[in-house]
């Protein structure tokens, strides 16, 4: 069974650093074609992918957020961690941390399973 | 950021069918990427609902389908049940920039 979850502050100041970490199970990030993105969603909008991370370290970002993320694994405790720096109040939003979907050495582009969410508001 | 646009709102009655397009262009969508839809229910992660175009993971009821063609994609729900309202969004995968894409979203309201 797989399950992830996220962490972080909730509340986080202009233009400093947010740092989220997505601690999973089920699933092993040292496994061929496993990957883990990350997707926010701003009250009441839609859903903005973020970044990704797979097995081999690959890693993906939104072009227009590029030079403010950076997403990086620790395989030994399961954890999966999302820095985006000089945060605005525009950033405020719920952050999802979801699995890449892999089953049985199939994997398709889409997120199978995902975290319950952590609310992030950025105000001074 | 949306790269993939949906209409803004459904409504139907209960017992009713109701379908949500997803509008994409030739680096998603048309380029051949897969289309999948979540349902979002208030205050609750995205579950998906359709992947690779028109299936069902276990658990989802037949009364949701999906269809692609060209650029653009469809999610059907037949027999509209109440707690069928909830907020619907399609996915591809975008070649030119490399990146997960979502859709605008779509409210489903059962009248």
């Amino acid at each position: 069974q797989i399950t992830l979850e996220e962490s972080g502050p909730t509340l986080v100041k202009p233009t400093q650093t947010l740092t989220l970490t997505c601690t999973f199970s089920g699933f092993s990030l040292t496994t061929s074609g496993e990957g883990v993105g990350w997707i926010r969603q701003p009250p009441g909008k839609s859903l903005e992918w973020l970044a990704v991370i797979y097995w081999a370290d690959d890693k993906g970002y939104w072009p227009s957020l590029r030079s403010r993320l950076t997403i990086t694994k620790d395989t030994s405790r399961n954890q999966v961690v999302l820095t985006m720096t000089n945060m605005d109040p525009v950033d405020t939003a719920t952050y999802y941390c979801a699995h890449r979907h892999c089953s049985g050495g199939s994997c398709q582009l889409f997120f199978d399973h995902w975290g319950q969410g952590a609310l992030v508001t950025v105000s001074s | 950021q949306s790269v993939l646009t949906q209409p803004p709102s459904v409504s139907g009655a209960p017992g009713q069918r109701v379908t949500i397009s997803c509008t994409g262009s030739s680096s998603n969508i048309g380029a051949g990427y897969d289309v999948h839809w979540y349902q979002q229910l208030p205050g609750t992660a995205p579950k998906v609902l359709i992947y690779g175009n028109n299936n069902r993971p276990s658990g989802v009821p037949d009364r949701f389908s999906g269809s692609k063609s060209g650029t653009s994609a469809s999610l059907a729900i037949t027999g509209l049940q109440a707690d069928d309202e909830a907020d619907y969004y399609c996915q591809s995968y975008d070649s030119s920039l490399s990146v997960y894409v979502f859709g605008t979203g779509t409210k489903v309201t059962v009248l």
